[in-house]
């Protein structure tokens, strides 16, 4: 079965340091979201792609998180400098353009903790 | 500003019995919703999803209700079972606004055997 591959799983790091994660979308796939999820809340939109475009990334903090996808596969989501309150789950999703039955795939994540 | 609410952070069942999850949403542009389903440590998986223009979807031992009146959905398991427990997702999606899942803040759900 595709999956989405995220990496690394976990990632520890200290304050104000520069953190970057990882995804490969399933193939084919040419909508990809980062997604940062909370302990204790819903997972909550950071950047979403078309391809290789940014299609929204009003919920991305610009001025330390950055996102691309340069060749409309994979993708690098990137801290700098990280927080305390950085500390979350960061999930990516792929999902072909048009199939909203079945939403998303998701990754198994990335447990980042910032210390 | 919640668009996606579940009140119920916690639920507790019995194996065997039906477990019920519910949902409420405040967007009334929100045409398909979805439910997902987390272990810890993983990814949410996909479970159910409903149309607006549906009121029950079922899938099994999942069966999706949507009262659009009432903003609000609810998934019913029946019967749980000790493999159901884990983390239920509620999310919304609106035709304009590119497939972007809104999320509820999740249902801890455990069967108990």
């Amino acid at each position: 079965e595709a999956e989405v591959a995220q990496s690394p799983r976990y990632k520890i790091t200290e304050k104000s340091q520069a953190v970057a994660f990882w995804c490969d979308p399933i193939s084919g796939h040419a909508t990809l979201y980062w997604y940062r999820q909370i302990l204790g809340q819903g997972p909550e939109l950071l950047v979403q792609f078309q391809d290789e475009s940014v299609v929204d990334d009003s919920q991305l903090p610009k001025d330390r998180f950055s996102a691309e996808r340069l060749k409309g596969v994979d993708s690098t989501l990137k801290i700098q400098p990280a927080e305390l309150g950085d500390s979350a789950m960061y999930l990516c999703a792929s999902s072909l353009a048009v199939n909203r039955d079945y939403g998303y795939t998701f990754g198994s994540g990335t447990r980042l903790t910032v210390v | 500003d919640q668009q996606v609410k579940q009140n119920s952070p916690s639920l507790s069942v019995q194996e065997g019995r039906i477990s019920i999850l519910n949902c409420d949403y405040t967007n009334s542009m929100f045409d398909y919703f979805l439910w997902y389903k987390k272990y810890p440590a993983e990814g949410p998986t996909f479970l159910i999803s409903i149309s607006s223009i549906k009121d029950k979807n079922e899938d099994g031992r999942f069966t999706v209700f949507l009262n659009k009146s009432a903003k609000h959905l609810s998934l019913h398991i029946v019967p749980s079972q000790p493999g159901d427990s884990a983390v239920y997702f509620c999310a919304a999606s609106a035709n304009n606004q590119g497939g972007k899942l809104i999320f509820g803040q999740g249902t801890e759900l455990s069967v108990k055997p």
